[in-house]
């Protein structure tokens, strides 16, 4: 089955920018979606499709996907972004959804 | 407003079964393709099952195959997750999700409920 890797956490100053990476092979044939969750809530949708953004997230929040590995760039970082991120793709060999292990996003 | 609710969790048993709700609102049910997701506690998010629109396809994580069965009942604008034998591994906090398609084919899901929670002990 298809393995997507995250790194466990990333740390950044507010104002700064967080770049969250999703590893898998030849992750760049597929397309990428991005989940944050904070704690105690469910998750959301805020990058799909390697880098469109749902109506309502903000621009500072953007994906990129190529090669073996899928980012998710958080600009201008906020308090408010602190969360957890997964990255998710399909894996059309088995028709499942493939959820990363996800990255907490600390604003230091 | 799109909404997805969860119900149906609680304590159960080694061994026992449990049946989750998902009850939709806000869109047409019968026309999207439907995810159950678990995320144990402190843990990440697991996929465990899609059935589309018409129920005509189903899939299955290989952790809960054989075990849970998900269904749908468009004319009551609800999802299914119905769970047997089930074990200490199974608790968790269970959400369903709509499932969406990109233009390449590609799958995610746009819309979570708030999920509920279900507690395997004896």
């Amino acid at each position: 089955s298809y393995v997507l890797t995250q790194p466990p956490s990333v740390s950044v100053a507010p104002g700064q920018t967080a770049r969250i990476t999703c590893g898998g092979n030849n992750i760049g044939s597929k397309s990428v979606h991005w989940y944050q969750q904070k704690p105690g809530q469910a998750p959301v949708l805020v990058v799909y499709d390697d880098s469109d953004r749902p109506s309502g997230v903000p621009e500072r929040l953007s994906g990129s996907n190529s090669g073996n590995t899928a980012t998710l760039t958080v600009s201008r970082v906020e308090a408010g972004d602190e969360a957890d991120y997964y990255c998710q793709v399909w894996d059309s060999s088995s028709d499942h959804r493939v959820f990363g292990g996800g990255t907490k996003l600390t604003v230091l | 407003e799109v909404q997805l609710v969860e119900s149906g969790g609680g304590l159960v048993q080694p061994g026992g079964s449990l049946r989750l709700s998902c009850a939709a609102s806000g869109f047409t049910f019968s026309s999207y393709s439907m995810n159950w997701v678990r995320q144990a506690p402190g843990k990440g998010l697991e996929w465990l099952s899609y059935i589309s629109y018409s129920s005509s396809t189903i899939f299955y994580a290989d952790s809960v195959k054989g075990r849970f069965t998900i269904s749908r009942d468009n004319a009551k604008n609800s999802l299914y997750l119905q769970m047997s034998s089930l074990r200490a591994e199974d608790t968790a906090v269970y959400y369903c999700a709509r499932d969406r398609v990109t233009v390449s084919g590609d799958y995610y899901m746009d819309v979570w409920g708030k999920g509920t929670t279900v507690t395997v002990s004896s």
